[in-house]
């Protein structure tokens, strides 16, 4: 029963590294949901990617920040030149992206900036 | 700005005691209000899509229902267990940014036995 897989399950980076978050999605489920939580803060949407689309990036900082959902693969959140505020959980889900279906997440990956 | 209330922001019941908690959003452009359950250390379990005005939904001892014209949202727990306790989210979806999913601070829920 293959959820929504993410890895690494723990990240560590030093300021000016870059980060990459994979997620793959469950199994039939073609659209790719990112959130963050910062500390003491709840869920927010970054980005919202189809196979080679990005659907609705409003949530992505301007800089530094970039996502992608290739044909093979599993997607990819990309933080270049990290800084301490960049720590946080990050969440991926997934959907079959028929209308009013549930997103079903991952179990999140945990970036700590040094 | 889109904002989802939650409230209580917690709450400490006994077991076997029922209890709701309240989920309030913006009454313009709904499309659909999600739950979610959130135990600690897991990944966020879906409970409910919640689409129609009026709309009540069950799942074993878990019920919501839905108020789309006044914006909000009441999540029931009936006869509260330990493997309750959890963070419950509720998640409002606008017409227009189908996907985006816009989360409330949830409320704490610890069932004591």
């Amino acid at each position: 029963n293959a959820g929504v897989m993410q890895n690494p399950r723990h990240l560590v980076r030093r300021r000016g590294q870059e980060a990459r978050l994979r997620c793959s999605p469950m199994k039939g489920h073609s659209h790719v949901y990112w959130y963050r939580q910062l500390p003491e803060e709840g869920l927010k949407f970054m980005v919202y990617l189809q196979k080679e689309n990005i659907i609705d990036e409003s949530g992505m900082p301007k800089e530094r920040f970039s996502a992608e959902f290739p044909k093979e693969g599993p997607s990819i959140l990309r933080i270049q030149q990290v800084v301490r505020g960049d720590s946080a959980a990050y969440f991926c889900a997934s959907s079959p992206g028929t209308a009013f279906q549930p997103q079903h997440f991952g179990d999140g990956t945990r970036l700590s900036i040094l | 700005i889109l904002n989802v209330e939650q409230s209580p922001q917690s709450l400490h019941v006994q077991e076997g005691d029922s209890t709701n908690f309240t989920c309030s959003f913006p009454s313009s452009n709904f499309y659909a209000l999600h739950w979610y359950r959130w135990e600690t250390a897991k990944s966020p379990e879906a409970l409910f899509v919640m689409t129609l005005n009026g709309d009540e939904k069950k799942k074993g001892r878990i019920s919501a229902t839905l108020n789309t014209k006044e914006g909000y949202s009441y999540l029931y727990i009936k006869g509260s267990q330990p493997e309750d306790s959890a963070t419950y989210l509720c998640a409002f979806e606008s017409e227009g940014n189908t996907g985006k999913l816009i989360f409330g601070q949830g409320t704490t829920l610890q069932v004591k036995p």
